[in-house]
């Protein structure tokens, strides 16, 4: 059962639109990660966020931990080719318990 | 340095049969996890193991599933009876100890095809 929900699920876009996922729960979260998985390869981490409200920044990307740690957000800014492929959220519940992945957003930037 | 790998990448096998799936973690790290990844839907946690021990197999979907560690660093899972329910991609990480300060390092799976 996935318990964190991404939206939306399929985004086709063209080269230099921006855009925003989203991942969101019903309960609370000590942490959330995001990941980017290309076809026949595992996820790789992008950034881990802990503090309600932050803000973090790599490159053209920008994720922020909402203020009552339910939900999270990934926005672009000039979606490139390089950015196709699919977004994961995974939350890591108080304790340090296993870590939940969301249902994904697939992206597409069509060039 | 060498990341996850995992054996073999593809697993074609009968309803009924048993199989074994490899992963060769990262050298030193401690944490080895194992998760099922459906068709475009996000991977889905089934063990982890803290060194040779299972520090939580609660995601193992039925007793049919199994996985061992011996020697702290190699890991199987193992299906036995196969079902065409089980066919999906398989994902191996590894991780320098379990905590979200560590980074995951996935392997690029095992896709499993029960016919």
């Amino acid at each position: 059962t996935q318990l964190l929900e991404q939206s939306p699920q399929f985004l086709s876009i063209q080269e230099g639109e921006n855009l925003t996922v989203y991942c969101n729960s019903s309960s609370v979260f000590s942490s959330l990660q995001w990941y980017r998985q290309e076809p026949g390869e595992g996820p790789v981490l992008l950034v881990t966020v802990v503090t309600g409200g932050e803000v973090k920044k790599l490159k053209r990307l920008t994720f922020q931990f909402g203020d009552a740690r339910k939900d999270s957000s990934l926005h672009i800014t000039a979606a490139q080719p390089g950015d196709t492929g699919l977004y994961l959220c995974a939350r890591w519940s108080g304790g340090y318990q296993k870590v939940t992945f969301g249902t994904g957003t697939k992206l597409q930037v069509i060039p | 340095g060498a990341g996850v790998s995992q054996t073999p990448s593809n697993k074609v096998t009968e309803k009924g049969k048993y199989v074994e799936l490899r992963c060769d973690p990262i050298s030193g790290h401690t944490a080895l996890y194992w998760y099922r990844q459906s068709l475009g839907q996000g991977p889905e946690f089934l063990i982890y193991f803290q060194g040779t021990g299972a520090a939580d197999d609660s995601g193992l979907p039925n007793d049919r599933f199994f996985a061992v560690r011996p020697e702290g660093s190699v890991s199987t899972l193992k299906i036995q009876r196969t079902e065409r329910g089980d066919s999906a991609v398989y994902l191996c990480a590894s991780s320098p100890g379990h905590s979200p300060y560590n980074e995951q390092f996935f392997g690029p799976g095992t896709r499993l095809t029960v016919l």
